[in-house]
């Protein structure tokens, strides 16, 4: 099956840097690559995804891009803010009959500081 | 707008009492899913299902299982809690085939503590 490493654990950074969290998978069919943001006590929530036929896919100040023979993805978000706070998950996933069943990273715990 | 509700926030139970968790969605999804979630662990699969009554095992299905009876409702059991049962669980709906929608929507969770 599927694995998902996600690196770092844990990421601190001044209000205003960038913040560049990295996942790597093993299933070359995985071709669905979701990010969630999960704030304390709260549920994730998806906010943004990329599919293997795209590189580099951007939404405001969050970016994903994916590099498919070294089987590895990245989130960055630039301009960080302290409500970006938050624990980031990234999946992969291939797609069995329309169905995404994603393997999730064990989690990035982002801490902005004002 | 919540559209995934799970029913219980918080529960306590007893080791070796069977525990349900419930799971209704509104949103006339396909596939349903139960996580759940420890620290430094992620999120876990336990099982999911396509369709009412079908149901798949997950990465970690031991010790549970679930039962589809409505499209709308999804439960996760707990046959006899034991104290590694200890997490919290998260229910996600998602519908095949609906573009950007192939993300998940996900509950609100349930904290259970099995003392």
């Amino acid at each position: 099956g599927e694995n998902v490493e996600q690196h770092p654990s844990t990421l601190s950074v001044q209000e205003g840097d960038s913040a560049v969290i990295k996942c790597t998978y093993s299933d070359s069919a995985s071709n669905y690559f979701p990010w969630y943001k999960q704030e304390l006590g709260k549920r994730p929530q998806l906010i943004i995804d990329i599919r293997s036929n795209v590189g580099e896919k951007k939404d405001q100040r969050i970016a994903v891009t994916l590099n498919k023979t070294a089987k590895h993805f990245s989130l960055h978000i630039t301009e960080t803010q302290p409500e970006d706070s938050a624990v980031y998950f990234c999946a992969a996933s291939p797609e069995t009959g329309g169905s995404y069943i994603p393997t999730f990273g064990r989690g990035t715990s982002l801490i902005v500081h004002p | 707008d919540v559209k995934v509700t799970q029913s219980s926030r918080y529960l306590v139970k007893r080791t070796g009492e069977k525990v349900f968790l419930e799971c209704v969605q509104d949103m006339d999804h396909e596939n349903m899913f139960w996580y759940r979630q420890d620290p430094g662990l992620g999120l876990r699969l336990i099982y999911f299902s396509y369709d009412v009554k079908m149901k798949e095992k997950g990465d970690i299905p031991e010790g549970y299982s679930v039962s589809r009876e409505k499209k709308e409702r999804f439960s996760l059991i707990l046959e006899s809690a034991s104290t590694n049962q200890t997490s919290m669980y998260l229910c996600a709906s998602t519908s095949p085939g609906m573009g950007r929608d192939y993300g998940y929507t996900f509950g609100s969770g349930t904290r259970l503590t099995v003392v």
